[in-house]
This record gives structure tokens, sequence and C-alpha cells, in this order.
């Protein structure tokens, strides 16, 4: 199957500042990415979709000035959360693929302090 | 508005024991997925069911697709400790546009623990 990457796996951040997650496929081209976000114990919950040459869209609730999502190359997205807040800290995963087949990343653990 | 729901939500048994997970909604699916995630790490896809009435199976798990594609269940045959982890289905509705591209809504989740 396809191969996602994201970088970083872990990151700790204080409060206010920003933090960039990048996720990559590394061997096929994606024109549309799609970010989750999951908390302890819980299922993923759809944040954005990600599109190459366009703006993101984003599910009703998620701030879109707040979590910044930029897909420049058909091989890589990635999602600033801006003013991170203690209540930002979650696990952030990406999926990249087509219909019917889609390829998550290994996640990026999100801490704030 | 879609209502998705999948149970039990936790699950807890002993290695050997036999276990159901349930995905059930009002909507009409036109496919659906099942992960597994593993805690750290991203889902990975376990099975796609298509057809209502659908059964598939992938050595001690059985999965089965509703004949009314509105359900779907995952059954594990003597559990593993292995078998720990995360599952959750994501259908597709039949009605999904083309803009939805892959876009997928995961049920609430089942988390299994299978002790030795």
């Amino acid at each position: 199957g396809a191969v996602v990457s994201q970088h970083p796996s872990r990151v700790i951040c204080k409060s206010g500042t920003s933090v960039k997650i990048e996720c990559r496929s590394l061997d096929f081209q994606a024109t549309t990415m799609f970010w989750y976000r999951q908390f302890p114990k819980q299922s993923l919950m759809l944040m954005a979709t990600s599109n190459e040459g366009s703006k993101a869209t984003y599910e009703q609730g998620v701030e879109k000035d707040k979590f910044l999502i930029n897909h420049a190359s058909l091989t890589l997205s990635t999602l600033t959360v801006t003013s991170a807040h203690p209540e930002d800290s979650s696990f952030y995963i990406c999926s990249g693929g087509w219909v019917g087949e889609q390829y998550f990343g290994p996640g990026t653990r999100l801490t704030v302090t | 508005t879609q209502l998705l729901e999948q149970s039990p939500q936790f699950l807890s048994i002993q290695e050997g024991e036999n276990l159901t997970v349930y995905c059930n909604s009002s909507s009409v699916f036109s496919s659906l997925q099942w992960y597994r995630q593993e805690p750290g790490e991203g889902p990975v896809l376990l099975v796609t069911v298509v057809t209502g009435g659908e059964v598939k199976k992938l050595k001690r798990l059985t999965f089965q697709f509703g004949d009314a594609r509105k359900d779907s269940s995952l059954h594990i045959t003597a559990a593993q400790t292995g078998d720990t982890g995360l599952y959750l289905c994501a259908p597709r509705l039949s009605n999904a546009g083309g803009t939805s591209y892959g876009k997928l809504t995961f049920g609430q989740g089942t988390i299994l623990t299978v002790h030795p």
C-alpha cells in the first residue's frame, strides 16, 4: 500500500506559540489530503480537507484561522496550529489516497504546556 | 443527518474468547470500511465491504455487511493479545458527492483489550 509520513511525531510547545505539522505522501501524488484530530480513547474527527493549489475546506466548528492548512505540492500538506493552547493538545493524523482507499500517517502528538 | 452508532465502546476480554463489534446507522451505505488503530499510530485498513449481505474473512476476523447496507459487524474468533486496539468503522454514504473524494466519517470506535 501507499505510504504517508508525518513530521514531527511528537512536539511539545508553550501556550501562545505556533506549531507546524507536515504530512507527506511518499510514493504517490495526493491532490487531496485530510486532517483529523483524535483525543484519548476517542475516535478520529475530521478537521479539514486539504486541496492542492486551493483553499482547504474546514468542517463545521473548526476554526480556519487557528488551524492553517497549506497544500503547496502534490506530496505535502501542512497543518499549522496557531497560538496554541492546552486544549489544542491532541493527536493529529493526516491521510491521503484516493476514493475508497485512504492511507493514514502515523500521527503527531501535540502537547501544549 | 447520518446517525452512526458503533458498539460497544469498550470491550475487555480474556485471550481465547470471541467478540463482536457492531456499526449501525439509519442511512444506507454504498460501502463500509473497518480500521484498526494501535496506540500512537494511524489507523490501518482491515477490509472494505461493498455488497449487501457480503461476508469477508481475514484469518480470525469475520466482517459482515447487512443485507440493507445499513449495518456491519466485525467478529473476532479466539482473540489474542495482539488484537488489542481501537476498531473503527467508516461508512461511505450512497449519496456522497464527488467532492467527498476519500473523506471518511468514523464511528465512535471500540477499544478492545485482550488480556493474557
